[in-house]
């Protein structure tokens, strides 16, 4: 079966410290791959996504990247953090088929002060 | 750019009543997809129900079904016999053919005993 994994769980960070998160997905192929942030009143929202190794997509540039250096790991990176980056972030997989089903991670509370 | 749009924040409901949340979304493609995700207080999100854009007979699961309407770009989720375990946050969501995935804010349910 499919499993996905994110970590860390909890993140306390100062303002201009780096930041990785990482996700990890297990007992698939070339995934689709996504992150997303939570925070209060915005809703899901869409920071980073790739159908596969190589090519991502990018919605919320601002001081985030993201990279997938092997074919079911995906991580979320920044250089300097921003007290706005605090959040819930949630690393989310799919098939790529036409199902479109999201399968998400624990997720990863980052508070940056 | 896709959107998708919640306008209501919260919603109640006394137990075993029915509730409407509402969805719409833009887009200018005619193939796409929409889901409704819960994420209950423990943060898992969860697939409520999918609705692909080509059928016009509107899902349903069980006691969760959809109300869409293409030409009006509204993707309404009716929940009958509400139950106490469906409070939860509630989020709309569009897929597009290229698998980019964005959310609405989503719509908190509380349910009255």
């Amino acid at each position: 079966s499919q499993t996905i994994h994110q970590w860390p769980a909890t993140l306390v960070q100062p303002v201009g410290s780096p930041l990785s998160l990482e996700c990890t997905v297990e007992g698939t192929s070339n995934p689709n791959l996504y992150w997303y942030r939570q925070a209060a009143g915005r809703g899901l929202q869409l920071l980073f996504y790739s159908v596969g190794i190589g090519q991502i997509s990018s919605e919320v540039p601002q001081n985030l990247s993201a990279s997938r250096p092997q074919d079911r790991q995906f991580i979320l990176s920044s250089k300097k953090l921003l007290l706005s980056d605090s959040g819930f972030y949630l690393c989310a997989w799919n098939r790529g088929s036409n199902t479109g089903e999201l399968f998400f991670g624990e997720g990863s509370r980052l508070t940056v002060l | 750019a896709q959107t998708v749009t919640q306008s209501q924040p919260e919603m109640s409901v006394q137990e075993a009543e029915t509730v409407t949340l509402s969805c719409t979304y833009d887009t200018s493609e005619s193939d796409y997809y929409l889901f409704w995700y819960k994420q209950p207080p423990s943060r898992q999100m969860i697939l409520v129900i999918r609705q692909e854009a080509y059928k016009q007979q509107n899902a349903t699961e069980n006691r969760f079904s959809v109300n869409f309407q293409k030409a009006a770009k509204s993707f309404s989720l009716k929940i009958s016999d509400s139950q106490l375990g469906d409070a939860a946050m509630y989020f709309c969501a569009y897929k597009d053919r290229d698998d980019k995935i964005i959310f609405g804010k989503g719509t908190r349910l509380h349910i009255l005993p």
